[in-house]
């Protein structure tokens, strides 16, 4: 099974609908990524979640972190067309920022 | 330019050949990471650079695979006598010097296809 399980593996939604994605390691989380990748580009760095219970925000994106539960969700809030794409979590599990381990991935579709 | 940049974009090749990769961190950036990202599988970690120090190349899959970073800056992932399981899309990341958790900037990557 894989270190970092990402769920869902894919979501259509409505505009406008909110929804969540999360992210689960099976190992203790130092640091955890979230991260947006449209077809062609690179990663789009959202957010970064080091302490339990954190919480962060950028525009209609909100991350949040589990520690106890080694767990992060990604929520966003009024879906738009702009948010489709693919959501990345990584994690250290070392405390070093080395070797993050990353989830396969939750590919987002929002229709208009 | 103020972002990692990577070259080729695009890369098709024929098996058994040699490829090279380029990615130019950003500027400051003292810690270099390269990836790869197959269908279907996750980001794969490959190698990590940081300042002077060794290079950590425990996620290299093989010794086909070696990498540079000349005078802390650019580097360069090299790939020889390719295989067809080689084609993935690499990324490169930069990030500043790590004491803790950093966020690391990519670059848009290279496709690489050996046919």
């Amino acid at each position: 099974s894989q270190e970092l399980e990402q769920s869902p593996q894919s979501l259509i939604v409505q505009e406008g609908k909110n929804l969540t994605i999360n992210c689960t390691s099976s190992k203790t989380l130092y640091g955890l990524y979230w991260y947006k990748q449209k077809y062609g580009e690179g990663l789009i760095f959202l957010m970064m979640l080091q302490k339990g219970g954190e919480e962060k925000s950028h525009e209609k994106i909100t991350a949040k972190l589990d520690e106890k539960k080694q767990q992060s969700s990604l929520h966003i809030t009024a879906s738009q067309p702009s948010h489709a794409g693919i959501y990345l979590c990584g994690a250290d599990n070392a405390g070093n920022n080395r070797k993050l381990i990353w989830g396969l991935g939750t590919s987002l579709a929002v229709n208009p | 330019g103020a972002g990692v940049s990577q070259s080729p974009s695009n890369k098709v090749t024929e098996k058994g050949k040699d490829v090279e990769l380029r990615c130019d961190p950003i500027s400051g950036h003292t810690a270099l990471y390269w990836y790869r990202q197959s269908l279907g599988q996750g980001l794969e970690f490959l190698i990590y650079f940081q300042g002077n120090s060794a290079p950590d190349k425990s996620g290299l899959p093989s010794d086909r695979f070696s990498a540079e970073r000349t005078g802390g800056s650019v580097s360069t992932l090299t790939i020889q006598r390719t295989q067809q399981e080689d084609s993935a899309v690499y990324l490169c990341a930069s990030s500043l010097p790590t004491s803790g958790t950093t966020e690391q900037f990519f670059g848009p990557g290279t496709r690489l296809t050996v046919l």
